[in-house]
């Protein structure tokens, strides 16, 4: 099955930190990855679409200099949360789906990164 | 855009019984209706999902129904064994390029030895 690793899956460091968290896709390619943050108890929301090759389209109210995405290959997204701060820790998942198969391949979640910032 | 709702958000059943969680969606346009299970600090785990095309699919114990009419899927778990206690979300997408998933706000599903 398809398999989504994510890295580091914990992050503890002081605020003003830059913290870069890895989304690989292992055995597919995938021309779009997703980027999640999640709080306790509470749903995935969705913070940027990261497209390969272009830039990631950012969902409303999410800082795009804060949260910067780079998809530079159809296996590896990378999400910065840059200059991080207590108010950014957080439970982030990525996800990838697969290129092929046309529009509807299921999404594959990476084990997410707990961020906490001191 | 698309809004999805869940309910309920927390379920108790009885190891054994079954149990539904319902969803909700505003986007006639959607047409792909996955679920999502997720454990306690981990990945959410795709379980089941259903197109429009289709009105019920069945997993084992697990089947989804969906009523494009009336804009709303279900999740159906019989017999229910504690390992199914997790949170379930659903989530709806439309089926053009690569259009985001909205999820719902997840059920907390306890089963009860």
């Amino acid at each position: 099955g398809a398999v989504v690793s994510q890295h580091p899956s914990r992050v503890i460091c002081k605020s003003g930190t830059s913290v870069k968290i890895e989304c690989r896709s292992l055995d597919f390619q995938a021309t779009t990855m997703f980027w999640y943050r999640q709080f306790p108890k509470q749903s995935l929301m969705l913070m940027a679409t990261s497209n390969e090759g272009s830039k990631a389209t950012y969902e409303q109210g999410v800082e795009k200099d804060k949260f910067l995405i780079n998809h530079a290959s159809l296996t590896l997204s990378t999400l910065t949360v840059t200059s991080a701060h207590p108010e950014d820790s957080s439970f982030y998942i990525c996800s990838a789906r697969d290129r092929g198969g046309g529009g509807n391949q299921p999404q594959h979640f990476g084990d997410g990164t707990r961020l906490s910032i001191l | 855009g698309e809004n999805v709702e869940q309910h309920p958000s927390t379920l108790s059943v009885q190891e054994g019984d079954s149990a539904v969680i319902k969803c909700t969606y505003s986007d006639s346009a959607s047409n792909y209706f996955p679920w999502y299970k997720q454990e306690l600090g981990k990945r959410p785990q795709l379980i089941i999902d259903i197109r429009s095309n289709v009105g019920e699919k069945k997993d084992q114990r697990i089947a989804v129904t969906l009523n494009k009419t009336a804009k709303h899927f279900s999740l159906h778990i019989t017999e229910t064994q504690p390992e199914d206690s997790a949170v379930y979300f659903c989530a709806a997408k439309r089926r053009v390029g690569n259009e985001k998933l909205t999820f719902g706000t997840g059920t907390r599903l306890t089963i009860i030895p």
